[in-house]
C-alpha cells in the first residue's frame, strides 16, 4: 500500500513565527488531506488537497502530485496552533483507503 | 449542527466483557470508518464502510466487528476485549472515498478513550 511520511516529527517555534510541514507519499494519489489534532484530542480537517494550492486564513497547503509531496504552511503562529498535524493519502491504485502519516508535533511558545 | 457523534467518551472495562462504541453522523455521508490511535503508531484503520451493508477490513481488524444497517450509524463492537485494545478510538465519515472522492473531506468524532484491564 501507499507509504506516507511526515517531517519534521517535532517542531518548536516562538509565537509569530512561520512554519512549513512536509508530507511525502509513495504513489500517485486521488485523495490527500491535512488534519490538526488539538491538545484536547479533537481531529479537525484542515484541507482536502490532492493537487494544487488552497488557503484558509493563516494556513495554506500545496500538493505537487507529480513529485509526490504536500506542504502545509502556517504563518504568524499562535499558541492555539499547537498540536499534532497529520496528513493522509489514498492511492490511485490498490484499495483506495486513506493511510495516515505519523504526524508532526508542533509546539508554539508564547 | 453537522457532526459525528461517538459514545461514550471514556470507557473502562475488564477483559472479556463485550462492549459497543456507537457512532452516528447526521450529514448523510456514504463513507464511515473506525480508527485507533496509539502513541508512536499514528492512526490505523480498523474497519470501513463505503455504504449501507458494505463493510471491509482496514489495517487492524482483529478483535473487532462492525455493522452498517443504516446510513447514519456505524457501531464498533469488541466481543471479548483484551488489554492490547486499550487505545483512543475515532469514528469518521465523509461523503465518499476512493476514486470518486472529489471534495470529500473526512470528519472525525471526538474520540473514545478505552481502557481494558
Amino acid at each position: 500500500g501507499i507509504q506516507v511520511e511526515q517531517s519534521p516529527p517535532d517542531l518548536i517555534l516562538q509565537e509569530g513565527a512561520n512554519s512549513t510541514l512536509r508530507c511525502n507519499f509513495s504513489d500517485s494519489v486521488n485523495n490527500l488531506q491535512w488534519f490538526h489534532q488539538n491538545p484536547w484530542g479533537q481531529l479537525i480537517n484542515l484541507f482536502y488537497i490532492p493537487s494544487g494550492t488552497k488557503q484558509n486564513g493563516r494556513l495554506s497547503a500545496t500538493t505537487v502530485a507529480t513529485e509526490r509531496y504536500s506542504l502545509l504552511y502556517i504563518s504568524s503562529s499562535q499558541t492555539t496552533d499547537s498540536g499534532v498535524y497529520f496528513c493522509a493519502a489514498s492511492s490511485n491504485f490498490g484499495n483506495e483507503k486513506l493511510t495516515f502519516g505519523t504526524g508532526t508535533r508542533l509546539t508554539i511558545i508564547p | 449542527e453537522a457532526q459525528v457523534t461517538q459514545n461514550p467518551r471514556y470507557l473502562i472495562t475488564v477483559t472479556g466483557k463485550k462492549l459497543t462504541v456507537t457512532c452516528s453522523q447526521n450529514m448523510n455521508h456514504e463513507y464511515m470508518s473506525w480508527y485507533r490511535q496509539d502513541p508512536g503508531l499514528g492512526l490505523r484503520q480498523i474497519y470501513y464502510s463505503m455504504n449501507v451493508e458494505v463493510t471491509d477490513k482496514g489495517d487492524v481488524p482483529e478483535g473487532y466487528k462492525v455493522s452498517r444497517k443504516e446510513k447514519r450509524n456505524f457501531p464498533l463492537i469488541l466481543e471479548s476485549p483484551s488489554p492490547n485494545q486499550t487505545s483512543l478510538y475515532f469514528c469518521a465519515s465523509s461523503p465518499r472515498q476512493g476514486a470518486s472522492s472529489y471534495n470529500s473531506p473526512l470528519h472525525f468524532g471526538n474520540g473514545t478513550r478505552l481502557t481494558v484491564t
